[in-house]
């Protein structure tokens, strides 16, 4: 069965540090997003993509944050100088292009662990 | 702007019980999706069951079912016979919209199945 990879599954970070963290959305899959979680805490919407371009993006996602698609399989998530508060867990996720059944689920990859120390 | 509330933190039920995580949502779209994700203790998010707001046939899916009332805004989730496998965090999420558009999630409901 298709599925969301992402990788690496758990990253530690000095702070001030760049980190990329790399997501293979499912193929045939047109939307693609990132999410995050704090510790015990609810997920959270960071940025959606769709045509190479951001479609939507929270207030979470400042200018320490960008996603890229850089070879046509991939979908990266840059955070430019990781604060410590960037400790979460990240989820990628991607939907299929919209056709006549409108609303489709996101499938979520299986997370990438970011401690920045 | 929406809204998903899960005012349950944590339930603890003995295996076989029958459980109900509620959810209640705020949209001013008249179009809208309703999901739920499974959380379990290995941290991945697994999808259980999309609702259109047009749709309000509840539905059952084995020993899960779920009981969306667009009058009170709710969109409950019921195990029956629950498993030890059942424990997990529980997320109710909402799309206004046609579904492309971000999640919002609710906090989650913890859910502690006892042997």
């Amino acid at each position: 069965e298709p599925e969301v990879t992402q990788t690496p599954s758990h990253q530690v970070t000095q702070m001030g540090q760049e980190v990329i963290l790399r997501c293979v959305p499912i193929s045939n899959h047109l939307y693609f997003y990132w999410y995050r979680q704090i510790l015990g805490q609810k997920v959270e919407f960071l940025v959606s993509f769709y045509n190479n371009e951001i479609s939507e993006k929270s207030e979470i996602f400042d200018d320490q944050f960008s996603v890229e698609r850089p070879d046509g399989s991939n979908f990266t998530l840059k955070i430019r100088s990781t604060k410590l508060e960037d400790s979460a867990m990240y989820f990628c996720a991607s939907s299929k292009r919209w056709g006549q059944d409108f609303g489709t689920e996101a499938f979520f990859g299986q997370g990438t662990r970011l401690t920045v120390v | 702007a929406q809204k998903v509330t899960q005012a349950q933190t944590e339930i603890s039920v003995v295996e076989k019980e029958d459980v109900t995580l509620d959810c209640v949502y705020e949209t001013r779209d008249t179009t809208y999706y309703l999901f739920w994700y499974k959380q379990p203790p290995s941290g991945e998010l697994v999808f259980l069951i999309r609702r259109n707001s047009f749709d309000e046939q509840n539905e059952i899916s084995g020993r899960y079912s779920w009981n969306f009332q667009k009058s009170t805004s709710s969109f409950n989730f019921t195990i029956t016979a629950s498993q030890v496998v059942d424990s997990a965090v529980y997320f109710c999420a909402l799309s206004e919209g046609t579904g492309r558009r971000a999640l919002t999630f609710g906090s989650g409901t913890r859910l502690q199945v006892q042997p």
